[in-house]
């Protein structure tokens, strides 16, 4: 069974960029789809995106412009960089696999954006 | 954009009783792409159902799910101590992907 790891800052300042990376582990970032979800504090999941393992992509169209995800096949990861961060972007950031009804998810970290 | 409204908000029960979680959806989904998830605090979500009204893996037959086109709905048909959570729903037939926003089960 597949088991997902985020890792990346906790700690982003006003304006900067959000870089986390989730890791792969038990499985292969070949032949599936990778989400990025979130959850501010005290707020509801938001869908914040996907990518496939050929790079195809779906954003949510509120952070697209400032939302790039890769995926490193080699490295069995995906990662994800949010620009121009606020505290509005201060979430327990998760990844999972799929593009819904995910059944793999890691265990969330949580990135607050500090001013 | 297909908007999610889940209700209620909150649902007060005691061990025991039934909870019936209501979707709606603001266009028709595709009942193939209708999740849903339970969300304890600290810990990842888990999959419940998924296509609507299928188990996912190793969730237990006190849960089900069923619905199409703009109504869906999660029961739970006895409580347990365990299934005291959040409760989201998600579309992923249609871009973007979208979340309900969740209805709490709370003990009373």
């Amino acid at each position: 069974q597949a088991q997902l790891q985020e890792s990346g800052p906790g700690l982003v300042k006003s304006s900067e960029t959000l870089s986390l990376t989730c890791t792969v582990s038990g499985g292969s970032t070949n032949y599936f789809y990778w989400s990025w979800i979130r959850q501010p504090p005290g707020k509801g999941l938001e869908w914040i995106g996907y990518i496939h393992y050929t790079g195809t992509t779906d954003y949510n169209p509120s952070l697209k412009s400032r939302l790039t995800m890769s995926v490193d096949t080699s490295k069995n990861q995906f990662s994800l960089r949010l620009s121009s961060v606020t505290a509005t972007d201060t979430a327990v950031y998760y990844c999972a696999r799929g593009q819904g009804g995910y059944s793999v998810w890691g265990q969330g970290t949580l990135v607050t954006v500090s001013s | 954009e297909i908007m999610l409204a889940q209700s209620p908000v909150t649902l007060s029960l005691s061990p025991g009783e039934r909870a019936t979680l209501s979707c709606r959806a603001s266009q028709s989904v595709s009942s193939y792409y209708l999740a849903w998830f339970q969300h304890k605090p600290g810990q990842a979500p888990r999959l419940l159902i998924y296509g609507a009204s299928n188990r996912a893996t190793g969730i237990p037959d006190r849960f089900s799910g069923r619905g199409s086109g703009t109504d869906f709905t999660l029961t739970i048909s006895r409580l347990e101590p365990e299934d005291f959570a959040v409760y989201y729903c998600q579309q992923y037939g249609s871009s973007p992907v979208s979340f309900g926003g969740g209805t709490k089960v709370e003990i009373k």
